[in-house]
């Protein structure tokens, strides 16, 4: 079964860093792209960027650019998003979901998501 | 504000036919092809329609998309209670090289 795995819930301070995890099984790890969606409370998706396992090419989003950081570990069939600095607006629901690397390719796996708090 | 227009809201009785619209411009939908996400309360989307009219696996033939132009829809007949959810557009953007969502659309089965 194709899955995404994604890690725990995670509460941080502002200021604190953070990096969440999704792990991929079932397929070839290399053969899609994963992509970071991040949905606010009560809001809609918002794509982040993605990366190319094969070759940890990344393609972030305007909005997102120099804000996160997007990494992937083929080794062990895991990609990354990373924080160096936690804003109470970081707060969210995070979905990692994979994509075939075409342009308009759809995203046809989802992991189930990883809560982000961020409070003082 | 979404790159992607949808109504926020729609609505039908169970057997209906209800349409979801998405609209955008010619760097996304006018220029690439439409892909729809379902969102049922409490859980990650699921991909629904993609490269404009095609069901992945599983998907009910209730189900269909179009798209025309810089425009695509959402249609669902038979309406059924479990349909109740989110539903987002998507497509790729030429001029901000990303991923556009719609705003999203709440359907609610009255």
């Amino acid at each position: 079964e194709v899955q995404l795995v994604q890690s725990g819930a995670e509460v941080k301070k502002p200021g604190e860093s953070l990096r969440i995890s999704c792990k991929g099984s079932g397929y070839s790890f290399t053969s899609y792209w994963i992509s970071w969606v991040r949905q606010m409370p009560g809001k809609g998706l918002e794509w982040m960027g993605r990366i190319d396992p094969s070759d940890s090419y990344t393609n972030y989003s305007p909005s997102f650019q120099g804000h996160v950081t997007i990494s992937a570990d083929k080794s062990i069939s895991t990609a990354y998003l990373q924080w160096s600095s936690l804003k109470a607006s970081d707060t969210a629901m995070y979905y990692c979901a994979r994509t075939p690397g075409l342009l308009s390719a759809p995203l046809d796996v989802w992991g189930k998501g990883t809560t982000v708090t961020v409070s003082s | 504000q979404s790159v992607l227009t949808q109504p926020p809201s729609a609505s039908g009785t169970p057997g209906q036919r209800v349409t979801i619209s998405c609209s955008g411009s010619s760097s996304n939908i006018g220029s690439n092809t439409v892909n729809w996400y379902q969102q049922l309360p409490g859980t990650a989307p699921k991909l629904l329609i993609y490269s404009n009219n095609q069901r992945p696996s599983g998907v009910p033939d209730r189900f269909s998309g179009s798209k025309s132009g810089t425009s695509a829809s959402l249609a669902i007949s038979g309406l059924q209670s479990e349909d109740e959810a989110d539903y987002y557009c998507a497509a790729w953007d030429d001029s901000l090289n990303a991923v556009v969502f719609g705003g999203g659309t709440k359907l609610t089965v009255l």
